[in-house]
């Protein structure tokens, strides 16, 4: 079956700028998660949902950030007035419940700020 | 103490030998634990959940042991392909929030 995806796989900006990056998890899964990889670190956790609603949002860095699940499926990554420190892999990760159960992630979004 | 720590490495380990290395974490409270396999430039994949009683897959092995709060993988038999860094991934338990270790990087050497 499908796995997760992400859209676009690579997206470069400049300073300023507002981006949204997209992810579809597997179908049925209820859990999706939010992380940030940068070089030679492991995934920082963002956000995660529970079906349409944010769980969890402790992960974002700053009101620039934001998520949204609207129907509990696709969920879009919002970031606003980006930074060149907002440069990193965003990755994504959905599971068929939270917590205990096995996360499958997709390929990533690496984001370039100029 | 940080909330899930790992030696960064690098481990480089000739091919046949045996490697093991550690996890640790702070929250004692913590109820779910694994170990994700990730390559250069690829998403992690999860390599195996680790259970209470240790659990064994091939030439892998994972252990738990929660007195001293920390997790452990073996790797026997190393082969070229397991070259690739290994994250510790820990459920703290609140609001089920997941962290990952920074990971630790093996190198098979030929």
């Amino acid at each position: 079956g499908a796995g997760v995806s992400q859209t676009p796989s690579n997206k470069v900006t400049e300073k300023g700028k507002y981006v949204e990056l997209r992810c579809d998890p597997i179908s049925g899964h209820t859990a999706l998660y939010w992380y940030r990889q940068s070089l030679g670190q492991g995934p920082e956790f963002l956000i995660y949902f529970q079906g349409t609603g944010a769980a969890d949002d402790s992960g974002l860095p700053n009101d620039r950030f934001f998520a949204v699940r609207p129907e509990g499926s696709v969920s879009t990554l919002k970031i606003q007035r980006t930074e060149r420190g907002d440069s990193a892999v965003y990755l994504c990760a959905s599971s068929l419940l939270a917590g205990t159960d096995t996360q499958y992630f997709g390929p990533g979004t690496r984001l370039t700020v100029l | 103490r940080k909330e899930v720590e790992q030696d960064p490495g690098p481990f480089n380990v000739p091919e046949g030998a045996t490697v093991a290395f550690n996890c640790t974490y702070s929250n004692s409270a913590s109820q779910s634990f694994f170990w994700y396999r990730q390559d250069c430039r690829k998403e992690p994949k999860l390599l195996m959940s680790v259970y209470s009683s240790g659990n064994e897959d091939g030439r892998f092995t994972a252990q738990l042991n929660r007195a001293s709060q920390y997790i452990s993988l073996l790797i026997r038999d190393s082969k070229l392909s397991d070259s690739a860094t290994y994250l510790c991934v820990v459920n703290m338990n609140r609001d089920d929030k997941i962290i990952f270790g920074k990971g630790t990087r093996l190198h098979i050497l030929p």
